[in-house]
């Protein structure tokens, strides 16, 4: 079965902070795809990124970084420089070829104070 | 342009009705989704149907029953509602696949009362 642990529940932070949200997940498959997904206030679910397991590539977008560590099963994310519409909810997912369904982990709430 | 669409994005009801929560897609995808977070948060597939085709099953009450007329559209019903019903119900589409990414429709806020 394929498991997705998000440890820190919230994290509050100040503004040009940076904030780091650590996923680590369980699966037994060899091919799996992680995911990480924004819930903001507005209650929308914003697809942020995918990441295959055959590709430790770490991957940066503006502010917004990734670091993929398959000897660690961790798929962390970091904000840098974190602005307030930065706050929401964040959640790590997995998907593999045995399983077919997006496991959700239980997300991280992340506060932004100006 | 919605991507993906729900109605309502609202629902209030009592006890014992039965509603409807209706989900459309104009992305072309085959496979689509519903999934109920509940207070906590915690986000949980229900089912899938791709092509119109039931292929994920979750343990949910059969009170809950999709229905996909075509494959831009699943619908999901609910009979006798219960106070353990209250929740967000997303429904989501991809491409088939599991490396596929799955995009989320703006949700549905079911509060029985």
């Amino acid at each position: 079965a394929q498991k997705v642990t998000q440890a820190q529940t919230e994290i509050s932070v100040v503004e040009k902070e940076d904030v780091t949200l650590d996923c680590v997940y369980e699966t037994r498959d060899t091919t799996y795809y992680l995911f990480w997904y924004k819930q903001p206030p507005s209650g929308e679910l914003v697809f942020l990124i995918r990441r295959n397991s055959f590709d430790e590539q770490n991957e940066i977008s503006g502010r917004y970084s990734w670091n993929f560590q398959k000897s660690t099963s961790s798929f962390n994310f970091t904000i840098t420089a974190s602005q307030v519409v930065d706050s929401a909810v964040y959640f790590c997912a997995l998907n593999t070829f045995a399983d077919y369904k997006l496991s959700f982990g239980a997300g991280t709430t992340v506060t932004v104070r100006a | 342009d919605t991507a993906v669409s729900q109605t309502p994005k609202y629902l209030v009801t009592q006890m014992g009705n039965d509603k409807s929560i209706k989900c459309e897609q104009n992305l072309g995808h085959d496979t689509m989704y519903w999934y109920k977070q509940d207070s906590k948060k915690f986000l949980k597939i229900m089912f899938s149907y791709n092509n119109k085709e039931l292929i994920i099953n979750e343990t949910v009450p059969n009170r809950f029953s999709p229905k996909s007329p075509d494959k831009a559209h699943l619908n999901l019903h609910i009979n006798s509602l219960e106070l353990g019903d209250s929740a967000v119900y997303f429904c989501a589409s991809s491409q088939e696949g599991m490396k596929e990414t799955q995009y989320f429709g703006p949700g549905t806020r079911l509060l029985v009362l």
